[in-house]
């Protein structure tokens, strides 16, 4: 079993809809990370969360610490929306990371 | 500009024949990371930095060495490349530790012959 485990692995969505994908870790952490990933390849650094919840723009983080989960929502999604998202957990020094959410919005 | 540059983008390479990957950023950054991208597997660590001339193992160091002599500039050493070791790699940096938000380079597009 993975130590990260994002769910779903692909999803389409229509434009505008509210789109959730979800992150689970097994592992104790200092922070969760989400980044994007576009097709070109380059990667971004959407949020690092230690607690609570976060907003930026259309998008929202949150984590659950005694649950060990974590949830990205991207509220009415574009198709420049259209990635892969990747959750990543880190300790002190090292990460790791899941496998990616590739998501596709649909005009 | 605050970035990470990653030197070459695309290399194709043969088997044994030793080659560097440069990363350098330009924001100070005491941390800096090496990843590998694959399909089916995601990003995994390959070597971190915590400063100068600190460095240590992340989950795939095997085939590969780094140094850091300097603040700005981290390598990736493969002194022996093998076809397994064909993926994308990645160069991040971030002010400290793991807690903070990383900056990544572009990506290197490494095939091994």
């Amino acid at each position: 079993k993975n130590e990260v485990e994002q769910s779903p692995q692909n999803l389409t969505a229509q434009e505008g809809e509210f789109i959730t994908i979800n992150c689970s870790y097994s592992v104790g952490i200092s922070a969760l990370h989400w980044l994007q990933q576009h097709p070109g390849g380059g990667i971004v650094s959407l949020f690092m969360l230690s607690s609570g919840k976060k907003k930026h723009g259309r998008l929202i983080a949150t984590i659950n610490i005694q649950e060990k989960h974590s949830s990205l929502h991207i509220t009415a999604s574009h198709p420049r929306d259209s990635a892969v998202y990747i959750c990543a957990v880190s300790g002190t020094y090292k990460y790791i990371f899941g496998t990616g959410t590739r998501l596709k919005v649909l005009a | 500009e605050a970035q990470v540059t990653q030197n070459p983008r695309y290399l194709i390479t043969v088997t044994g024949k030793k080659l560097t990957v440069t990363c350098s950023q330009n924001m100070n950054h005491e941390y800096m990371s090496w990843y590998r991208q694959d399909p089916g597997l995601g990003l995994r660590q390959i070597y971190y930095s915590m400063n100068v001339e600190v460095t240590d193992k992340g989950d795939v160091p095997e085939g590969y060495k780094v140094s850091r002599k300097e603040k700005r500039n981290f390598p990736l050493i493969l002194e022996s490349p093998s076809p397994n070791q064909t993926s994308l790699y990645f160069c991040a940096s971030s002010p400290g530790t793991a807690s903070y938000e990383q900056y990544f380079g572009p990506g290197t597009r490494l095939t091994v012959t």
